[in-house]
């Protein structure tokens, strides 16, 4: 059984840093290409960007690029999210995903919640 | 900026009965790379549809997707209790971006 489970969430202030994992079980993790992906209260999700199999290719969008980094460790089916610099308009429960290929996710965690608010 | 729009934002019906949810996109998806997700309270969203029409592994064929160019619809032929639940849909032919959602509720 495929199985994603993210950890490290919690609250932090502005301007803080925050690192969360995610710890892939149940299939290839170091064949798959892995997005984050966020979601905002009362909002639709947001996809912050994806990474390639084997860590050497990133990317963000716009909102977060040059704030967030993007890491996977394959030896430990570990995906990593690095958030620098956090705002206020960060808040969200953030997953991570599997990509299923052309950037549709066929398997997603249960998400952990960040709060930035001092 | 590429803008998933989705209809209605609640839609409210009995077990039994035939949902249809819209999603309409601001300008042509590529290739008709749209999919559809399930998503409960406190559980991992669940991929659908993809592909505009493709069931994903083990998705219950009352689920089906639809559409083309700008206009996408997800129907589910007869409503089941485990079903209620928010849906959003998502275009992949431009980047990535997700509608904000149809919540499906018991009337």
């Amino acid at each position: 059984e495929v199985q994603l489970v993210e950890s490290g969430g919690g609250l932090v202030q502005p301007g803080g840093s925050l690192r969360l994992s995610c710890a892939a079980s149940g299939f290839a993790f170091s064949n798959s290409w892995m997005s984050w992906v966020r979601q905002a209260p009362g909002k639709g999700p947001e996809w912050l960007g994806n990474i390639n199999t084997d860590g050497s290719q990133k990317f963000y969008v716009g909102s977060v690029r040059g704030r967030f980094t993007f890491s996977r460790d394959n030896a430990k089916n570990s995906l990593y999210l690095q958030m620098n610099s956090l705002r206020a308009e960060d808040t969200a429960v953030y997953y991570c995903a599997k990509d299923a290929g052309y950037n549709h996710f066929d398997h997603w965690g249960q998400g952990t919640l960040v709060t930035v608010s001092s | 900026e590429f803008v998933l729009t989705q209809s209605p934002d609640t839609l409210s019906l009995s077990p039994g009965e035939r949902a249809t949810l819209s999603c309409r996109a601001s300008q042509s998806v590529s290739s008709s790379y749209l999919a559809w997700y399930q998503h409960k309270p406190d559980q991992a969203p669940r991929l659908l549809i993809y592909d505009a029409s493709s069931r994903a592994t083990g998705i219950p064929d009352r689920f089906s997707g639809s559409g083309s160019g700008t206009d996408f619809t997800l129907t589910i032929s007869r409503l089941e209790p485990e079903d209620f639940a928010v849906y959003y849909c998502q275009q992949y032919g431009s980047s990535v971006t997700f509608g904000q959602g149809t919540k499906v509720e018991i009337k």
